[in-house]
């Protein structure tokens, strides 16, 4: 157990309808990252953020894509409408700052039906 | 554009020594990642180069040639435990020091 956790950690939805992910980090670091990873593929930058701020967005996601800090403690991941595509284990990883490794936590793995 | 290529697989025995390579082609390198990956699990640190050369830490080590764009992982002693796969992952100093990863290579070991 890494410190990060993630809610929840299995996710079942038919196509077309709207999910969201929660992620705790380890509550020191301020730097927050979410990325998708599908079987044998290593994991895919998503998006992360420094504090409340998203510094970067990957252009592979598309807009049905949203991810929030509000706070600069937790973080959600909505993707909207749904395809069978997005089906994939959504990890969210945190670290105290840019010189660091990322902490992982267990992920939440979607199916989409 | 930004590429990381490692082995698919890797077979070896135990007690044995393996070495993963990883080659890259990024813009702003700033440093490598090596993480080890059981099946199901999150991924997990084993090390961090940003200078040229070999960082030993256990029975893991690590390298990295900046110039060449080269870096491998040894593992040392193989133990039934090591079965996992090993993502290489890049950071880069663009925007806010992303990280990017390999495919990862997944390591069989046999008694």
């Amino acid at each position: 157990d890494t410190g990060v956790s993630q809610d929840p950690r299995h996710k079942i939805t038919k196509r077309g309808q709207n999910v969201t992910f929660r992620c705790d980090p380890i509550s020191e670091h301020n730097r927050l990252y979410w990325y998708r990873q599908t079987l044998g593929q290593g994991p895919e930058f998503l998006t992360y953020f420094q504090n409340e701020a998203q510094l970067e967005k990957s252009r592979l996601l598309s807009d049905r894509f949203s991810a929030e800090r509000p706070k600069g403690s937790f973080s959600t991941l909505e993707i909207q409408r749904t395809e069978q595509g997005d089906s994939a284990m959504y990890l969210c990883a945190s670290s105290p700052g840019v010189a660091y490794e990322q902490f992982f936590g267990p992920g939440t793995r979607l199916t989409v039906l | 554009g930004q590429n990381i290529d490692q082995p698919t697989e890797m077979t070896a025995t135990e007690g044995a020594i393996v070495q993963i390579n990883c080659t890259y082609q990024t813009s702003g390198f700033n440093g490598l990642f090596w993480y080890q990956q059981h099946a199901g699990e999150a991924p997990t640190f084993l090390s961090y180069n940003v200078l040229d050369g070999l960082e030993e830490k256990g029975r893991f080590s690590s390298f990295l040639s900046r110039s060449k764009g080269y870096s491998y992982l040894l593992l040392k002693e193989l133990q039934m435990k090591d079965s996992a796969s090993y993502l290489c992952a890049a950071r880069l100093n663009t925007g806010g020091f992303k990280t990017i990863f390999g495919a990862g290579t997944r390591l069989f070991v046999k008694a």
